[in-house]
């Protein structure tokens, strides 16, 4: 079975520092990856997917994530954060033999201090 | 290229009464996810719906059922509700494809039951 563990629910910087949003998941096999984000009373907008091959995987906005499947882990990294940065921000896990259903993890809130 | 859309945006009802939701899939894409994000929380996965048919459902009650027409578009439709139903409802299309899963989300339809 497939779960998304997000390890901090509020995350806070000052402006033009980096970023580092926590994520581990659980998967039974070779799952896909992402990371959305959902500004306020906004749907969720893709960041990032892995899906195989690369660790380092590129998003948009500046953001990457690093997969590092030793640690089970799927960590969200920007060298530096802006103020339009803040938003709640969504790991999530599937898997094709579970019809690629989504696995939501609870979200870190992202503060940017000007 | 329009993306995912809903409707209503916003939606107010009373305990016990029955409400609809719909949504229209990004183009070309064939199958419809819908999910429900409680305050604070990750969106929850309640079903999935492909060439018409419930093709995987989460852990809600028979409350909650839906529709995909021919065209691809969705309903969901909650009955008797509770106000435990309140949250925002996302829906979410992707193509199928043994080579993406990626969902795209529309802005969701927030319920308010009283």
């Amino acid at each position: 079975a497939q779960s998304v563990t997000q390890l901090d629910s509020h995350v806070s910087v000052s402006e033009g520092t980096p970023v580092l949003l926590r994520c581990n998941y659980s998967s039974s096999y070779s799952p896909s990856l992402f990371w959305y984000v959902q500004h306020p009373n906004k749907g969720l907008q893709l960041l990032l997917k892995y899906t195989s091959a690369a660790t380092l995987v590129k998003g948009i906005n500046g953001f990457d994530a690093v997969f590092k499947k030793s640690e089970t882990s799927f960590h969200l990294t920007k060298p530096s954060a802006h103020m339009s940065d803040a938003a709640e921000y969504f790991c999530v896990v599937s898997e094709w033999s579970s019809g690629n259903q989504f696995y939501f993890g609870t979200g870190t809130s992202l503060t940017v201090i000007p | 290229d329009a993306g995912v859309t809903q409707s209503p945006t916003h939606l107010i009802k009373t305990r016990g009464q029955q409400v609809t939701l719909r949504c229209s899939p990004k183009s070309g894409h064939d199958t419809v996810s819908w999910y429900q994000q409680a305050l604070g929380q990750g969106p929850q996965f309640i079903f999935q719906y492909y060439e018409e048919e419930e093709r995987q459902r989460g852990n809600f009650p028979d409350r909650f059922s839906g529709h995909q027409f021919p065209n691809y578009s969705s309903e969901l439709n909650v009955n008797a509700l509770l106000l435990g139903d309140s949250a925002l409802y996302l829906c979410a299309s992707s193509p199928t494809s043994l080579y993406t899963d990626t969902q795209y989300f529309g802005p969701g339809t927030r319920l308010t039951v009283l």
